[in-house]
């Protein structure tokens, strides 16, 4: 057990619903890492939140956005969902950005099926 | 970033040391190697880190090339549960703006652990 808790564990909806995801950190971790892995581009980095801000964005589409709130649990909303939004979606977290010593440890995930 | 080449696949007997390469000729001087690993469709489970000494946890083994062009993860006795894909990562140490500490997850190697 990581310490980080994702839900749900499963999602099935329609294209053009808008879905949120839900992690919570390992406690006294302030930072959240979400990632997306999809069978075609593996594992890639969405969005980063230290503290309640955004700290740095990878590859995460506009009609996506992530929020963390002040007791640290964050959230990724996916909008106008496609069928290539389907993938699994892991929340990671770690004491504090920036420093290379401290490893993320990664939530179960957020299996997502978009029909 | 510093790049990481692994093989795509390897094998190994049930009870025998599974010594898994990685090659990261560029990396920094102040980035870390760190190994990853996810069996099937779980959240990537954290291994082991190092900068330039050998590590050792009750996990694995971590070796770093005294040049730290490359490095290999030593899994001392293996079982059929360590069937997983392995991820040999440098991790990204800016602070300020730009990655944050992100991890950047190539292929793997998807290690294989026969009776």
């Amino acid at each position: 057990d990581s310490g980080v808790t994702q839900t749900p564990k499963h999602l099935i909806t329609a294209t053009g619903q808008r879905v949120t995801l839900r992690c919570s950190p390992r406690s006294g971790d302030l930072s959240v890492y979400w990632y997306q892995q999809s069978l075609d581009q593996g594992l890639q980095f969405l969005i980063q939140y230290y503290n309640g801000e955004e700290r740095a964005k990878g590859n995460i589409l506009e009609r996506f956005s992530a929020q963390q709130f002040p007791d640290l649990h964050s959230e990724l909303n996916l909008s106008s969902l496609e069928l290539g939004d389907s993938a699994l979606y892991f929340c990671a977290s770690s004491p504090s950005p920036g420093n290379s010593n401290q490893p993320q440890h990664f939530g179960d995930g957020t299996r997502l099926s978009i029909l | 970033d510093a790049k990481t080449t692994q093989p795509p696949s390897m094998d190994c007997a049930e009870g025998r040391a599974a010594n898994l390469p990685c090659n990261h000729s560029t990396i920094s001087g102040n980035e870390y190697v760190y190994w990853y690993r996810q069996i099937h469709s779980q959240g990537p489970q954290y291994i082991i880190h190092g900068l330039k000494n050998n590590e050792t946890n009750e996990m694995a083994s971590l070796i770093i090339t005294e040049d730290r062009k490359s490095s290999t993860l030593i899994l001392p006795h293996a079982t059929l549960r360590d069937t997983a894909v392995y991820y040999c990562i440098v991790r990204v140490a800016k602070r300020y703006g730009g990655s944050q500490g992100n991890l950047i997850f190539g292929k793997g190697t998807k290690l294989s652990v026969k009776p």
